[in-house]
């Protein structure tokens, strides 16, 4: 069965420190790979998907995220963190075919920004 | 602009009360899809809809139902079977699969029901 780990519950970074956030995945083909955003008593915001090709992908907001294959992992990163970027982020996998289509997630990563 | 509306916002509700969710699009997304999310755990499938007068169980459907009359509108009834249905609840939409979809969920704003 598909399904989603991000091992960190929390972490908190500086303002202006390198980011990065962990997803592994379990899935038996071409996962197709997700990352959002939430902002508190929102809802979720896309940063970012992976489908096929360059395994390093652009968001908004200055994030990206590489697909790494042999690490079933799908890390989210951010070279410099503004305080804005506090939110809980989470990591999806897509399960399609057939009847199928919806999106598996991750428990989230909640992150704080310190001045 | 096109996008999910989901209310009310806030929802209290005693104990033994059957509650609806409202969720209506105008992205005209053949697939709809409920959440529910709690601190920790992620977000969870409730039901999903693929076309109208169709839906399917998520992963924790019991004590909720759902209907899919329009295909901008499926609203979500919290039963009283429902134990423990204080939550934040997501609303979300997309294409259908093969039909030009690319992958993600577009969310609702939420509704977060608190039961008293």
């Amino acid at each position: 069965a598909q399904s989603v780990t991000q091992p960190d519950i929390h972490i908190t970074v500086s303002e202006g420190a390198s980011l990065e956030l962990r997803c592994n995945y379990s899935y038996g083909a071409t996962p197709y790979l997700f990352w959002y955003v939430q902002s508190p008593g929102q809802g979720l915001q896309l940063l970012l998907k992976y489908f096929s090709g360059d395994t390093l992908v652009q968001g908004i907001k200055g994030f990206e995220a590489e697909f790494k294959r042999s690490q079933s992992s799908f890390n989210l990163r951010k070279p410099s963190v503004h305080w804005s970027d506090a939110a809980e982020y989470f990591c999806a996998v897509g399960a399609y075919g057939g009847a199928t289509n919806k999106l598996i997630f991750g428990t989230g990563t909640l992150l704080a920004v310190q001045p | 602009d096109g996008g999910i509306t989901q209310s009310p916002k806030y929802l209290f509700r005693k104990e033994g009360q059957n509650v609806t969710l409202s969720c209506e699009q105008n992205l005209n997304h053949d697939a709809m899809y409920w959440y529910r999310q709690d601190p920790g755990q992620g977000l969870r499938l409730i039901y999903y809809s693929q076309i109208v007068n169709d839906f399917q169980k998520g992963d924790i459907a019991e004590g909720y139902s759902v209907s899919r009359e329009k295909k901008e509108s499926f609203p979500l009834t919290v039963t009283s079977a429902q134990k423990n249905p204080t939550a934040f609840y997501l609303c979300a939409s997309n294409r259908r699969w093969g039909e030009l979809n690319t992958g993600e969920l577009f969310f609702g704003e939420g509704s977060r029901l608190t039961v008293l």
